[in-house]
């Protein structure tokens, strides 16, 4: 398996746009988490999903900030209207959802929003 | 979130035993405590995970007292790859899943 595979890598927007990161997890894993990680407030979780369903978005800062995971294959992070404090490294992860925490991470996405 | 607690960094030589200790209170009662570690520019790896007492794998172990209010990753001869930042993750008791803060482990020839 390729393992979870992000894109974009890196993003550079500016202020007020909209940013979309994508994510595709490992086949026949079903749970899917997003993290930010920044050097202030180092890993933090976003969001999380089961079979496809959001299971604890507590995470999620604020409004601006959307995830969706249309099927087991495919999960979207959007970022509408985008703020340079959003700049991170924003990781998905995804495990087979049982009680266990082992998570297999893509190798993240570097936002810079200027 | 729970509350956790690692040491900013540590040094160590090649060959040697290194231990990371998290603290961690208010964490769930029925759940793993996993460590993870993490190369620059890389998304943060599992290294091993327990409930309680002691487990081990082919690369660490990790000591869990029965109190559950620390956990302690250990690295049985660190070679210089072994340098990384190294993460403890725990679920709190309202179930939100909390990386600890991180310890930076710098192994010197």
């Amino acid at each position: 398996d390729a393992g979870v595979i992000q894109s974009p890598r890196h993003e550079v927007t500016e202020m007020g746009q909209e940013v979309t990161l994508r994510c595709k997890p490992i086949s026949g894993h079903n749970s899917l988490f997003w993290y930010r990680q920044t050097m202030m407030r180092g890993l933090e979780l976003l969001i999380y999903f089961n079979n496809n369903v959001p299971i604890d978005d507590s995470g999620m800062p604020e409004d601006r900030f959307s995830a969706k995971m249309p099927n087991a294959s495919f999960s979207t992070l959007k970022i509408q209207p985008s703020e340079p404090r959003d700049s991170a490294v924003y990781f998905c992860a995804s495990n087979l959802g049982d009680s266990s925490y082992e998570q297999y991470f893509g190798p993240g996405t570097r936002l810079t929003v200027t | 979130l729970a509350k956790t607690t690692q040491p900013i960094s540590m040094d160590s030589y090649e060959g040697q035993e290194v231990n990371i200790t998290c603290s961690h209170n208010n964490i769930a009662t029925n759940d793993y405590i996993t460590w993870y570690q993490q190369f620059p520019s890389q998304g943060p790896r599992f290294i091993i995970q327990g409930y309680k007492t002691k487990v081990t794998n082919e690369v660490a172990s990790l000591f869990i007292p029965a109190d559950r209010k620390s956990s302690t990753l250990s690295l049985p001869r660190v070679s210089l790859s072994d340098t990384a930042v190294y993460y403890c993750l725990v679920k709190g008791s309202a179930r939100q899943l909390t990386f600890g803060s991180g310890t930076q482990l710098t192994v010197l020839p």
